[in-house]
C-alpha cells in the first residue's frame, strides 16, 4: 500500500458542485501539503499544514478549503468547482523535523479532477 | 513572489548522451535544492537534493549548486530511453513560517532517442 493515499484518484463534476479530496499518509509526518498541477505551470501549492493546528494558504488557496482532521488526514474542499480548476492535485508529506529531516516531498498518486 | 525558472524544453537527447536541465531561482536565501523526476500521469519523484555549493553525484545523476550565481542544474549521464520524463526543480527558502515548503519550477521535458 501507498504511503501517502489519495482519493478519489479520478473525479468529474459540474460547475458549482462541493467536491472533497481526501488524502492519508501512513508516514508519520507532521507537515502535510496540497498541490495543483497544470501542463507547463508546474506545481502549485494550495494550503499546507505543518501541524493539526497549523494550517496556511498557499499561493493559489483562492476558491479553495482544507481541513486537518487528524496527524493523518488532509482533505481539500472546493465549494463551487469551476471549469479552471481541472487539474491534477497532489497531496504530499514532508520529512522536516523527523530524524532524516531531508525536505524531500512524498506525493500521493494523485486525484485527476474535471470541472464540467 | 518567489520564483523558480526551468530552462524552456522539450529538451530531446540521443541515447547515451548527456542530458543537461538547468533551474535559476530567485530567492537568494534559499537553503535547499531538490530534483524530481515525474513520469506521465505519475507522481513526482526524488532524484537528487543538494545543499551546499558544488557537485553532488550520484549514479548517473549529478546535482550542481551554484548560490552566488542562484543556479543548480541535473545532468545526468548516459541517457536513457527510461529517462525520458519531465524534471522539476524544487527550491525551499528555509526561513520562518516557510520553512519546509518548496517552490517548484514549471518542469523540463527530456525524450532521450534511441
Amino acid at each position: 500500500d501507498a504511503d501517502v493515499t489519495q482519493t478519489p484518484r479520478n473525479r468529474i463534476t459540474k460547475t458549482g458542485k462541493r467536491i472533497m479530496l481526501e488524502c492519508s499518509q501512513t508516514k508519520g509526518h507532521d507537515r502535510m501539503y496540497w498541490y495543483r498541477q497544470d501542463p507547463g505551470l508546474g506545481l502549485r501549492l494550495i494550503y499546507y499544514s505543518f501541524d493539526v493546528k497549523d494550517i496556511n494558504k498557499g499561493e493559489i488557496s483562492d476558491g479553495y478549503s482544507v481541513s486537518r482532521q487528524a496527524q493523518a488526514k488532509f482533505s481539500l474542499s472546493l465549494e463551487s468547482a469551476i471549469p479552471n480548476q481541472t487539474a491534477l492535485y497532489f497531496c504530499a508529506t514532508s520529512d522536516w523535523g523527523t530524524p532524516a529531516n531531508t525536505g524531500e516531498l512524498f506525493f500521493g498518486e494523485g486525484s485527476r479532477l474535471t470541472v464540467l | 513572489q518567489k520564483e523558480v525558472e526551468q530552462n524552456s524544453g522539450p529538451l530531446s537527447v540521443p541515447e547515451g548522451a548527456i542530458a543537461s536541465l538547468n533551474c535559476t531561482y530567485s530567492d537568494r536565501g534559499s537553503q535547499s535544492f531538490f530534483w524530481y523526476r515525474q513520469y506521465s500521469g505519475k507522481s513526482p519523484e526524488l532524484i537528487m537534493f543538494i545543499y551546499s555549493n558544488g557537485d553532488k553525484e550520484d549514479g548517473r545523476f549529478t546535482a550542481q549548486l551554484n548560490k552566488a550565481s542562484q543556479y543548480v542544474s541535473l545532468l545526468i549521464r548516459d541517457s536513457q530511453p527510461s529517462d525520458s520524463a519531465t524534471y522539476l526543480c524544487a527550491v525551499n527558502d528555509g526561513r520562518g513560517t516557510s520553512y519546509g515548503k518548496l517552490t517548484f519550477g514549471q518542469g523540463t521535458i527530456l525524450t532521450v532517442h534511441p
